[in-house]
């Protein structure tokens, strides 16, 4: 069984450009979510999707935006880069929506802005 | 208010001793998770655990959903139980939510 995997590992990019992050869930799960996790913070929920649909969305601007494809894997783009965007962004899959099952999480993608 | 609280914040102890962490929420709840970051900032998952008693090796969990509380046991702590326990949850209708976290714990075992 393979786990949640998420690239890339590390990213640096300036303020007011664009990125995108990748996740791939783990075998057998149809629901992925993103959380964003400042230094020092509990991770904090972005969205989720759910059979490529957005269900579900935390306090987060429309910059933030994101895609689940056929094979459930999913994107996170992030427009107009800000200083306070700097975080760990974390992928978790489920089997089914996050409400009602166990999520798990990859390893994150650890963004830099500078 | 506060949906998610943990406490202790910080806790430093020897190797071999035993701790307790706590998780109080605000709400009733569909899923409630215990999770424990490592260093590289892996969430590793311990327990789900929205009501009753749960152990794995050294580990147990017990959630209290009438009483909106969860506590963590480690036992015979070793120093690679360092890092930071996160209790998370979902309030109850919350299908669409996504997880809530506490602050965490930090865990230092000091050799």
């Amino acid at each position: 069984e393979t786990g949640v995997t998420q690239s890339p590992t590390h990213l640096i990019k300036t303020r007011g450009q664009q990125v995108t992050l990748r996740c791939s869930s783990q075998s057998g799960h149809n629901t992925v979510s993103w959380y964003q996790q400042a230094l020092g913070q509990g991770p904090q929920f972005i969205f989720q999707y759910y059979r490529e649909e957005e269900n579900g969305r935390g306090n987060f601007p429309p910059r933030f935006s994101g895609l689940q494809f056929p094979n459930y894997s999913s994107e996170l783009n992030v427009n107009a880069l800000e200083l306070d965007d700097s975080a760990l962004y974390l992928c978790a899959s489920s089997l089914g929506l996050v409400g009602y099952n166990e999520q798990f999480f990859g390893p994150g993608t650890r963004l830099t802005v500078l | 208010g506060i949906q998610v609280e943990q406490s202790p914040p910080d806790l430093i102890l020897q190797e071999g001793a035993n701790s307790t962490l706590r998780c109080n929420f605000s709400d009733s709840v569909n899923n409630l998770q215990w999770f424990h970051q490592n260093p590289w900032g892996q969430l590793i998952n311990l327990f789900y655990i929205p009501s009753g008693t749960k152990q794995n090796g050294r580990l147990s969990a017990t959630t209290v959903a009438t009483e909106r509380y969860s506590l963590l046991y480690i036992s015979s702590s070793q120093t690679t139980d360092s890092g930071v326990y996160f209790c998370a949850r979902i309030r109850s209708g919350g299908g669409a939510d996504g997880l809530t976290f506490g602050k965490g714990t930090h865990l230092i075992i000091q050799p």
